[in-house]
């Protein structure tokens, strides 16, 4: 299985909802990433998680709120969005560089499209 | 700090021309990873090819090669016989490995269209 998955594909929502976004992969990638990506702009990276701990956190609001519940899960909680966080989220994990000689790719999932009113 | 630059933000080229996507890059690590990235409208990014700073090696994969130099900083790729379904977003992307992740830059991408 060399597949990240990510749920759900779409999502409205107003300014005062709490939603989640997910992320799964079985592929026993110990790193995971959340970038968001506007359009036609490159993809940003948000947080990463590395052995189901916070490694990165890229000044990111706190109305984003990233959890690591085990090594195969990413979720990212969002409070009190603003219509400028609308965008495409992606998920992605990798291998632990020290382990694969460092030449990895990320695999991405396919993203959530978030449309904050 | 890292920087990857994609000049061309768009390109149309005709079904089964050749088309070389640029890609320049600057750091001041001396060990990292380069890699070129597919995004089609449905929005996943898909690995195409990747190069370590150690090997300048051009290669050939199929309808893809990729121009590696250290001198000029620069990782250019080439899409052979272009075909409608190579119509995407490509990213270039500067890898540097700390511990047990990745950080990642990003080019702005360069929209390719191809033409029927």
């Amino acid at each position: 299985d060399t597949e990240v998955t990510q749920t759900p594909k779409h999502l409205v929502m107003g300014m005062t909802n709490k939603k989640s976004l997910k992320c799964e992969q079985h592929m026993g990638h110990r790193a995971m990433y959340w970038y968001k990506q506007k359009a036609k702009k490159p993809p940003e990276l948000m947080f990463v998680y590395s052995y189901e701990k916070l490694s990165i956190n890229e000044s990111v609001p706190s109305r984003f709120s990233p959890e690591c519940p085990n090594s195969s899960l990413l979720n990212l909680h969002l409070h009190a969005l603003q219509p400028e966080d609308s965008a495409l989220y992606l998920c992605a994990s990798s291998q632990e560089p020290g382990l694969a000689g460092g030449l990895i790719e990320q695999f991405f999932g396919p993203g959530t499209r978030l449309t904050v009113l | 700090a890292q920087k990857v630059t994609q000049a061309q933000t768009e390109i149309s080229v005709v079904e089964k021309e050749d088309v070389t996507l640029d890609c320049v890059y600057e750091t001041r690590d001396t060990t990292y990873y380069l890699f070129w990235y597919k995004q089609p409208p449905s929005g996943e990014l898909v690995f195409l090819i990747r190069r370590n700073s150690f090997d300048e090696q051009n290669e050939i994969s199929g309808r893809y090669s990729w121009n590696f130099q250290k001198s000029t900083s620069s990782f250019n790729f080439t899409i052979t016989a272009s075909q409608v379904v190579d119509s995407a977003v490509y990213f270039c992307a500067l890898t540097l490995n700390s511990g047990g992740y990745q950080k990642v830059t990003f080019g702005i991408g360069t929209k390719l269209q191809v033409i029927p």
